[in-house]
């Protein structure tokens, strides 16, 4: 079955630190793939996407990802994390055959510490 | 322009209720959905529309009906509501045109099943 996973369901960095948020997914077709931001008690917000073009995608907010399709993995990095950074992030993936159904991955909680 | 609205943002009901939850876009998108969102475990689908008249089962649609009369509502009933069906709830909408492989998301209805 096709899946996405995040590893690591909580995350904490210091302020001003890496941010490194995992997903991989299970498919031999590579797919279109997403990050969301959720902030507290708010919608889904689009952070970047992967549409076969550039492997490298920058999204907004300082965030970017790479798409390695030999590891199946789409990992989001920030280079310097801010408190306001502070959210849940959910990959997801519209795998081939999909019209636009998303699978999503189960989150990932980032903790910013000052 | 309002993009995805969702009614109401706050639900409770009793076990056995029945109830409609609202989702209108005015974005002239094709394809709308309704997810599930459950700690730990992201966002699952439960039902989705590529047009008007045409709506599909997505991973979890037990307990869940949908009907899709126009392009702009994509309404989720409940009809005999269950504890297990307490949760967030969001919609979500897409143009099919290729390249557009955005979802735009509602800002969630909570509902809680006593």
């Amino acid at each position: 079955a096709q899946s996405v996973t995040q590893l690591g369901s909580h995350v904490s960095v210091s302020e001003g630190a890496l941010v490194l948020l995992r997903c991989n997914y299970s498919s031999s077709v590579p797919p279109y793939l997403f990050w969301y931001v959720q902030y507290p008690n708010q919608g889904l917000q689009l952070l970047l996407k992967y549409t076969s073009a550039a492997t490298l995608v920058k999204g907004i907010n300082g965030f970017e990802a790479e798409f390695k399709k030999s590891e199946t993995s789409f990992h989001l990095t920030k280079p310097s994390a801010h408190m306001s950074d502070a959210a849940e992030y959910f990959c997801a993936v519209r795998f081939s055959g999909s019209a636009r159904q998303l699978t999503f991955g189960s989150g990932t909680q980032l903790t910013v510490l000052p | 322009n309002a993009g995805v609205t969702q009614t109401p943002k706050f639900q409770v009901l009793k076990t056995g209720q029945s109830m409609t939850l609202q989702c209108a876009q005015d974005m002239n998108h094709e394809y709308m959905s309704w997810y599930r969102q459950d700690p730990g475990m992201g966002l699952r689908l439960i039902h989705y529309s590529v047009g008007a008249g045409i709506t599909d089962q997505g991973e979890v649609p037990n307990g869940y009906n949908v009907s899709r009369s126009t392009t702009e509502d994509f309404p989720l009933r409940l009809l005999s509501a269950a504890p297990s069906q307490t949760s967030v709830y969001f919609c979500a909408s897409s143009s099919l045109d290729s390249g557009k492989n955005i979802q735009y998301f509602g800002a969630g209805t909570r509902l809680s099943v006593l």
